[in-house]
């Protein structure tokens, strides 16, 4: 079946380096989250949009996080200028509903971005 | 406020035994609590959910107890088997919210 998937699996950048990273979320679903997971944490939240409406971005650590969504589907995460501290799994989750985090939400694989 | 406390960071059990893992949190807004499983090199997936309106809530093997008013609810896994050998974690949101917050998560490990 088709699941949210990411790309790339893995990412090694140098410091400084700009990166971004694909979401392909599960086909119809409104909902669209970004989460930061640190070597043994748990998921951490960046950003939320509805469709293609971002509307909290709260947890992105710094102006060097942009996220979108342009046509309501597949999402980027990109990062500028790296930093060591950017290293992470970045995970993206769809869920079928608006409204927010109480829908059911699937995750994707995510991404592992190790910064040297 | 925004926490959510998850205890113990690990845990070791023999098949069809049952790891029990707690979590606490501050938010009394917060009104949805899942429970995710996460294994190696895949993101979490929902497990089971509980409101607070309800202090108990099973889906097979897997059981949910909430207490409201020491704002902490647990996992209950019976009969565990080594499949359910994976990290789990506890979150917390609201209601129109968008933002889920997680535990730091259980690393279970069920002998065979």
């Amino acid at each position: 079946g088709a699941g949210v998937s990411q790309s790339p699996r893995y990412k090694v950048a140098k410091r400084g380096q700009d990166v971004a990273l694909r979401c392909d979320p599960i086909s119809g679903h409104v909902s669209l989250f970004w989460y930061q997971q640190a070597l043994g944490q748990g998921p951490e939240f960046l950003t939320y949009f509805q469709n293609e409406a971002q509307l909290d971005k709260s947890g992105l650590p710094s102006d060097r996080f942009f996220a979108e969504r342009p046509e309501g589907s597949v999402s980027t995460l990109k990062i500028q200028r790296t930093q060591q501290e950017d290293s992470a799994v970045y995970l993206c989750a769809s869920s079928i509903l608006a409204g927010g985090s109480t829908d059911t939400q699937y995750f994707g694989p995510g991404t592992r971005l190790t910064v040297l | 406020q925004q926490q959510v406390k998850q205890s113990p960071q690990s845990l070791i059990v023999q098949k069809g035994g049952i790891p029990i893992i707690n979590c606490a949190y501050e938010n009394t807004a917060f009104d949805y609590f899942p429970w995710y499983q996460q294994f190696p090199g895949k993101g979490p997936a929902l497990l089971i959910a509980i409101r607070p309106d309800v202090s108990e809530k099973k889906e097979g093997r897997f059981t949910i107890s909430f207490n409201k008013s020491a704002k902490q609810f647990s996992l209950h896994i019976m009969d565990s088997q080594p499949g359910d050998s994976a990290t789990y974690f506890c979150a917390a949101t609201h209601t129109g919210g968008f933002k889920t917050i997680f535990g730091a998560g259980t690393r279970l490990f069920v002998k065979a």
